[in-house]
Parts: C-alpha cells; structure tokens; sequence
C-alpha cells in the first residue's frame, strides 16, 4: 500500500496568513494526488484534484502543486471560515490512502 | 443536483451483521464508480471498498476483505455495504462517495454522502 504522510498535524495561524501544508506519498504517484476539506461535524469536500486543478466553486485561495513523491496545498489567505481538517489522498493505485490530517486554527 | 443519502446505520454486537443503502440522485449512478469511506470516531478518513460503474471490478481494504461485501443496484440508484462479523474497530461514521467521473481517472472521491453511524458493541 501507499503511504501517505502528512504535515504537520496541526498548525495555528492568524487570518490572511499564507498557510502550507505537505503530504509526502511513499512511492511516486504522478499526478493522483486530491486535497479535501473537512470542517467539525461535516463531510469531507473535495477541493483539489489532480494535484492542482481546483474543483468548481473553490476559492482561488487554496492551491495545490507537486508530482512524484511530494506534493504541497497552500492557503494563501487565511480566513476564518477555512478552519477544518484537511486531507491528502492518493488514487495512483488501490487502496486508496489518505494522509493523517491537518487540523488547521486561527491563532 | 448530486444527492446521496447514507441509511442502515446503528448499533450492532460484535458478530453480527448490518447493511448500509445509498441512494443517490442527481446524477446518471450507472456511469460512476462508487466508494465506501469510513471514519472512526475522532480519527482520519479510511477507504473501505469500491465498485466501477457496471459492477464488475470491486476492491476492499484489507482490513474488511472477506467480510464485507459491496453491490450496486443501477435501476433502483443504490449502493449497499453488507457488512458481516462485524468487530469494534469497524465502529465509524460510513460515508458513500461518487467517483469524478467515467473520463477521469478512478479514485476522485467528488460527491460524498452525509453519513451514517456504526456502532459495534456489546
């Protein structure tokens, strides 16, 4: 299986900071690589596709870029209403695997 | 628009079994792949299983191959998880999703259900 490690697993950040997340898979993926939302008590959303390609509606705030083994999301203005849980997850093979998480704050 | 509605959650001894519905509109079902997701309570998301759109390649996670089965109805809109010898750790929050789509790669978790709970306890 995949390995998908994430971080960090937290981070605090005030509104309109540039925020940085990296998932690290363990054996390159190409491209396969999504970004999902998930705020507290809801359902995960699916942000961005393909490594960088944002799925309709999103904001053009988050980001995504990366290939191979390292892939980067990025918030480039935080604002209050992106505190969530985010995952990676890969689709280069199956099973499907998710990184662990980053739990995002406003500081 | 995309709607997909998550039943047949609730409690369970360990042993036993439950089965979980799907039904999805707003969409054509018959041309999408379709996944199991699970998350445990206050953990990360789990990928349990999924079905191509005609219903002939199925994959599982390992930790529920053999007891867990997934199928599709494509006239009746629905998917189902028959989830047999049920244990603890299969406690989670269960989540259909539908695949982005027939032209893009399987594995784009686009469209997710609401969820439904999973209890296993004695």
């Amino acid at each position: 299986d995949i390995q998908m490690t994430q971080s960090p697993s937290s981070l605090s950040a005030s509104v309109g900071d540039r925020v940085t997340i990296t998932c690290q898979a363990s054996q390159a993926i190409s491209k396969f690589l999504n970004w999902y939302q998930q705020k507290s008590g809801k359902v995960p959303k699916l942000l961005i596709y393909d490594a960088s390609n944002l799925d309709t509606g999103v904001p053009s705030r988050f980001s995504g870029s990366g290939s191979g083994t390292d892939f980067t999301f990025t918030i480039s203005s935080l604002q209050p209403e992106d505190i969530a849980t985010y995952y990676c997850q890969q689709y280069d093979d199956l099973p499907l695997t998710f990184g662990g998480g980053t739990r995002v704050e406003i500081k | 628009q995309v709607q997909l509605v998550e039943s047949g959650g609730g409690v369970v001894q360990p042993g036993r079994s439950l089965r979980l519905s799907c039904a999805v509109s707003g969409f054509t079902f018959s041309n999408y792949g379709m996944h199991w997701v699970r998350q445990a309570p206050g953990k990360g998301l789990e990928w349990v299983t999924v079905m191509s759109y005609d219903g002939n390649n199925l994959y599982y996670a390992d930790s529920v191959k053999g007891r867990f089965t997934i199928s599709r109805d494509n006239s009746k809109s629905t998917l189902y998880l028959q989830m047999d010898n049920l244990r603890a750790e299969d406690t989670a929050v269960y989540y259909c999703a539908k695949d982005r789509g027939i032209s893009a790669r399987p594995g784009t978790l686009h469209h997710w259900g609401q969820g439904t709970l999973v209890t296993v306890s004695s």
